[in-house]
């Protein structure tokens, strides 16, 4: 099985820089997601990292360390409307493949003023 | 191209009666799975289905069960509900096995009274 762990709640500036960690301990891993959700909405796809390393696109970078099982979601220059729910989810390693996520529990993530 | 179309998008049901939900998935899309999301336990994979065959399941009763037709529409059954089956329901489509694309749908909120 797998178990994740993300903080609860974050609050940053609007302008700042804020990085939301997740950490992971899996009996198989085949690949980390971000989603971005906000309250009544479907959670929207961030970034996909297999391979150990930094993953940039635009204001939004993460990075995983699979020796460490660990990843980190930063985001900068943080707008009013980055204020949401960040998922961290492992995809199991299943046998006949297939695509199976373990969710954290997410991170709510304010950004004021 | 059209996104992840899950209906309906609200239902209210009473106690014991049985429910479907309809997820039809990004075009090409082939891999179709579902999620339950609520406020206790986040989003829990419920199943997977990949060219009309469920591929992974989740640690759900049997009272959950899903299909997936020819052109890879897949609908969701829940029957005897239960007050504690109120939830976000959300189905995710992806290309393959890689897990790349994996998109969601905006959910169907359901209420089980």
């Amino acid at each position: 099985g797998q178990n994740i762990d993300q903080p609860t709640e974050m609050t940053a500036t609007e302008g700042a820089i804020v990085q939301i960690n997740c950490t992971y301990q899996t009996s198989g891993f085949n690949g980390l997601f971000w989603y971005q959700q906000h309250a009544g909405e479907a959670p929207t796809f961030l970034s996909y990292n297999v391979l150990d390393g930094l993953e940039e696109k635009g204001r939004f970078s993460s990075f995983l360390s699979r020796s460490k099982g660990y990843s980190y979601l930063l985001l900068k220059e943080l707008q009013m409307k980055d204020s949401a729910s960040y998922l961290c989810a492992v995809r199991d390693t299943v046998t006949g493949g297939g695509n199976k996520l373990t969710f954290g529990t997410g991170t709510q993530l304010k950004v004021e003023l | 191209k059209a996104g992840v179309t899950q209906t309906p998008r609200y239902l209210i049901k009473t106690r014991g009666q049985q429910v479907t939900l309809s997820c039809s998935p990004i075009s090409g899309h082939r891999s179709v799975s579902w999620y339950q999301q609520t406020p206790g336990q986040g989003l829990q994979f419920l199943f997977e289905y990949f060219s009309e065959t469920q591929r992974n399941k989740g640690n759900f009763p049997g009272r959950f069960s899903g299909r997936q037709f020819s052109n890879s529409r897949s609908e969701m059954n829940v029957s005897t509900l239960e007050l504690g089956d109120s939830a976000l329901y959300l189905c995710a489509s992806s290309l393959d096995s890689s897990g790349y694309g994996y998109t969601f749908g905006s959910g169907t909120r359901l209420t089980v009274v």
